[in-house]
């Protein structure tokens, strides 16, 4: 039974596009975080959500949008994708802030 | 300006010997760190961690050391085994910050 799931797996996609990828875990953890890592292997945080309150967003284009329904569930929405969007987003979670966070495997975006 | 480094991209150690992974960091208000390892294609998993107030931690093969004043941790993994074989990152937080800053990581392969 998968903890912390993501969809899709992988995304191709045009420039310009508008997409949308899922998370949810069943760990019954508060915070739920997004990362991506980019071709050069850095992990970076993005976004971090308490209890559906967004209590981390780094400097991201806001052309990216979390958006969490509920404590399980932390969606990223990214308007108008460019070439530089390409990179694994992974989802995470933990039971509360700066404890051992658990990993989705990850969404394997390509913008051509 | 990349607060936590592991300069070794890559390391090769054989099988039953010891393995070595290295990680430097800059900001002396961390005060909790994570190791994570990571399988091809799938997300980190938790490993191994240290608080500040400790100088090592120890979980079976995984022992992870802190030199607070040298702002260095290592992790050991003895004796190694071809499963090791993984890309290792550590992973840093400073209190009241809510996020972890992580590596670039580490290719572990151990040979058979």
């Amino acid at each position: 039974d998968t903890a912390v799931s993501q969809t899709p797996k992988y995304l191709v996609t045009q420039m310009g596009n508008d997409k949308s990828i899922k998370c949810e875990q069943n760990l019954g953890h508060d915070t739920m975080y997004w990362y991506k890592q980019d071709s050069k292997k850095f992990l970076k945080i993005m976004f971090s959500y308490n209890n559906k309150e967004l209590i981390i967003n780094e400097t991201v284009p806001n052309r990216f949008s979390p958006k969490s329904p509920d404590k399980a569930h932390l969606n990223l929405h990214i308007n108008s994708l460019e070439l530089g969007d390409s990179a694994v987003y992974f989802c995470a979670s933990s039971q509360f802030t700066v404890e051992t966070q658990y990993f989705g495997p990850g969404t394997r975006l390509l913008v051509l | 300006d990349q607060q936590v480094k592991q300069n070794s991209p890559s390391l090769s150690v054989q099988e039953g010997r010891i393995s070595i992974l290295n990680c430097d960091y800059t900001n002396s208000m961390f005060d909790y760190f994570l190791w994570y390892k990571k399988y091809p294609a799938e997300g980190p998993t938790f490993l191994i961690s240290i608080s500040s107030i400790k100088d090592k931690n120890e979980d079976g093969r995984f022992t992870v050391f802190l030199n607070k004043s040298a702002k260095h941790l290592s992790l050991h993994i003895v004796p190694s085994q071809p499963g090791d074989s993984a890309v290792y990152f550590c992973a840093a937080s400073a209190i009241g910050t809510y996020k972890y800053i992580f590596g670039t990581g580490t290719r572990l392969k151990v040979l058979a």
